[in-house]
């Protein structure tokens, strides 16, 4: 089973909401990502995390929290979005984490959020 | 700071046609190069992957190819089919970071029936 699985594939949410996403995999992989991808762009790395601990925030506004409570789940809270926020939200994990990065990133299909 | 550029941006062609699409990048220090599909609105599937140390890779109708030392690759895909419309992306794993990818925009691919 190669499968990530993302939660909900969408959502529209007020600028004064908390949601959150959810993304799931039992492949037995130890390093997660969160991924933001905009319209016609190619997805950016926003967080990884690597045997359960935060190993790299790229600089992502607090807005965003991570949280992994297991080696299976990653969670993305969202709190105060702005409407360019607005995006494909994509989740991924691999076998390996740390910095021996020769493994593939299996990525799910992707929650597509809007802010209003 | 690692940029990977895709060329064509776009590309159309008929049903059958053999066709290369091309990724280059610019710092050669990488673990490996994947090669990924986009549906519209969907996620990505991995194509290949291409370790560092490795030339290419095949799977069925696709080949990947990898020179690190000029920091090119390339994916061919032999007689297209109108199921092979869709976005490729390259991406390379570096080593600053040893998880990120860092992809390039894409290349748009519409094969016509």
């Amino acid at each position: 089973d190669t499968e990530v699985t993302q939660t909900p594939k969408h959502l529209v949410m007020g600028m004064t909401n908390k949601k959150s996403l959810k993304c799931e995999q039992h492949m037995g992989h130890r390093a997660m990502y969160w991924y933001k991808q905009k319209a016609k762009k190619p997805p950016e790395l926003m967080f990884v995390y690597s045997y359960e601990k935060l190993s790299i925030n790229e600089s992502v506004p607090s807005r965003f929290s991570p949280e992994c409570p297991n080696s299976s789940l990653l969670n993305l809270h969202l709190h105060a979005l702005q409407p360019e926020d607005s995006a494909l939200y994509l989740c991924a994990s691999s076998q390996v984490g740390g910095t021996v990065g020769t493994d593939t990133q299996y990525f799910g299909p992707g929650t597509r959020l809007t802010v209003l | 700071k690692q940029e990977v550029t895709q060329i064509p941006a776009a590309l159309s062609v008929p049903e059958g046609e053999n066709l290369v699409l091309n990724c280059s990048f610019t710092d050669s220090a990488i673990y490996n190069l994947q090669w990924f599909r986009q549906d519209p609105g969907k996620g990505l599937t991995s194509l290949l992957l291409i370790q560092s140390s490795q030339r290419e890779q095949t799977s069925g109708r696709l080949n990947a190819s990898l020179d690190k030392s000029s920091g090119r690759s390339t994916l061919y895909i032999a007689a297209s089919q109108p199921g092979d419309s869709a976005t490729y992306l390259c991406a390379v794993r570096v080593k600053e970071y040893g998880n990120k990818l860092v992809f390039g925009a894409g290349t748009i691919l519409r094969v016509k029936s």
